[in-house]
C-alpha cells in the first residue's frame, strides 16, 4: 500500500524557516517525480514544487522560488520542502504528492502556521 | 501562468440528479487536465486523469470529457457520499494550476 507521511509542520514566526518531511513507502520511490501541493485554511489547492526522479530538475511556482527548497533523499525514501523567510500568506496544510501530472497518492497533509 | 476556472463555485442538488460542472482553461491544454474530489478535513483524491480517463476504482458514475480549453466533469446520479469540493488541475505547462473549487452540496 503506497503511504505519504508529511511531517514538521508547525508554528513559526514571520522570516522564520521550517523543513518539512515527507516519508513515502509502499512503491519505488526513486522511480517517482514527486510534488509539494498546499491549501490555505478555507481555500482552493496550490501547487508549490515539484522534482524529478534523480533530483536534477526541480519546479517552483513563481511566489516560492528563492524561498523554499524541494529536495529528497532516494536512499531515506524521503521527500523535503525547506521553507525560509516565511511570510504569513505561507500558512496552509502542505501536501506531498506523487508524480508529474496526475497526483495519484497524496499524504495527509501537515499544517503550517505562519504568526506572530 | 495557465488560469483555470470553474462553474458554477457552488452547487446543491438531489441524490439521483445528474450534476456537471465546467473548467477552462486560459490557453490550449490538449488533454492534459484532471479532476480531484476533496472531501472535507481529506487530501485530495485523484477520480478523472487526462480529461477523460476513470481512475480505477472510482466508480463509473464520474466521468470527463473535453480538450483543449473547455472541459466537463459530470456525476451521472449524485450520491451522498458525493458531498465535497471538486478540482480541475492542468498539467500542460509550469507550474500545474487548479481551478478555484466547486463545492457540491446535497439538498
Amino acid at each position: 500500500e503506497v503511504q505519504l507521511v508529511e511531517s514538521g509542520g508547525g508554528l513559526v514566526q514571520p522570516g522564520g524557516s521550517l523543513r518539512l518531511s515527507c516519508a513515502a513507502s509502499g512503491f519505488t520511490f526513486r522511480n517517482y517525480w514527486m510534488a509539494w501541493v498546499r491549501q490555505a485554511p478555507g481555500k482552493g489547492l496550490q501547487w508549490v514544487a515539484n522534482i524529478k526522479q534523480d533530483g536534477d530538475e526541480k519546479n517552483y511556482v513563481d511566489s516560492v522560488r528563492g524561498q523554499f527548497t524541494i529536495s529528497r533523499d532516494d536512499a531515506k525514501n524521503s521527500l523535503y520542502l525547506q521553507m525560509d523567510s516565511l511570510r504569513v500568506e505561507d500558512t496552509a496544510v502542505y501536501y506531498c504528492a506523487r508524480g508529474r501530472g496526475a497526483h495519484r497518492h497524496w499524504g495527509q497533509g501537515t499544517l503550517v502556521t505562519v504568526s506572530s | 501562468d495557465i488560469q483555470m476556472t470553474q462553474s458554477p463555485p457552488s452547487l446543491s442538488a438531489s441524490v439521483g440528479d445528474r450534476v456537471t460542472i465546467s473548467c477552462q482553461a486560459s490557453q490550449d491544454i490538449s488533454n492534459y487536465l484532471n479532476w480531484y474530489q476533496q472531501k472535507p478535513g481529506k487530501a485530495p483524491k485523484l477520480l478523472i486523469y487526462d480529461a477523460s480517463n476513470l481512475e480505477p476504482g472510482v466508480p463509473s458514475r464520474f466521468s470527463g470529457s473535453g480538450s483543449g480549453t473547455d472541459f466537463t466533469f459530470a456525476i451521472s446520479s449524485l450520491q451522498p457520499e458525493d458531498l465535497a469540493t471538486y478540482y480541475c488541475q492542468q498539467y500542460d505547462s509550469v507550474p500545474p494550476t487548479f481551478g478555484p473549487g466547486t463545492k457540491v452540496d446535497i439538498k
